[in-house]
């Protein structure tokens, strides 16, 4: 079993529809990441939280320590969202990253 | 200000043959780290440089694999000899001090025939 699980794997909407992708970890952390993955490869870092809530644009991340749960949201989500979306937790106080597998996320117009 | 950037973006090379990757980070930042991703599998953590050194090569695979970051600038990644199942893609990322963000580059595709 991984230490970090995401779900669901694959994930396909219409344009507009909210969208919710889950990530469960089983390690202590301080810090929890989500990136993104383009089609064409590179990763881009969009949230780093511990605690709460943050929120960028239509994007919105949530974190509950205490049930080693966090969840990513996409609101009035767009075709320009397809993208693999990956959560990633640090090893122990290390700065290495623990990877899920990523969510495959399509959205069609 | 130049993102993090790796070369080449795709390298096919024979089994035994030698590749090297390189990733240049974002000027300043003194963390520079290594991960791949092979076909099917969670991207995996390689190692992690803080200037010149070493801090953390746990995930380096065998010693098929030698990073060096000569000068605390740029970093190199030697395949020698590569096998079928290094094929994947090789991301690299820097932070800056003791900052947990990591930015990261486009990868480098290598695939060994």
């Amino acid at each position: 079993k991984n230490e970090v699980e995401q779900s669901p794997q694959n994930l396909t909407a219409q344009e507009g529809e909210f969208i919710t992708i889950n990530c469960s970890y089983s390690v202590g952390i301080s810090a929890l990441h989500w990136l993104q993955q383009h089609p064409g490869g590179g990763i881009v870092s969009l949230f780093m939280l511990s605690s709460g809530k943050k929120k960028h644009g239509r994007l919105i991340a949530t974190i509950n320590i205490q049930e080693k749960h966090s969840s990513l949201h996409i609101t009035a989500s767009h075709p320009r969202d397809s993208a693999v979306y990956i959560c990633a937790v640090p090893l122990g106080e290390s700065y290495q990253l623990i990877w899920g597998a990523g969510t495959k996320l399509i959205i069609k117009p | 200000e130049a993102g993090v950037t790796q070369f080449p973006s795709h390298s096919v090379i024979e089994k035994g043959q030698t590749v090297t990757l390189r990733c240049d980070p974002i000027s300043g930042h003194d963390n520079l780290y290594w991960y791949r991703r092979v076909m099917g599998k969670e991207i995996k953590f390689l190692l992690h440089f803080v200037k010149e050194s070493k801090q953390d090569e746990s995930g380096m695979p065998n010693n098929r694999f030698l990073a060096e970051r000569t000068g605390g600038t740029y970093s190199t990644l030697k395949v020698q000899p590569a096998e079928l199942e290094d094929s994947g893609v090789y991301f690299c990322a820097s932070s800056q001090g003791y900052s947990r963000t990591q930015y990261f580059g486009p990868g480098t595709r290598l695939t060994v025939l």
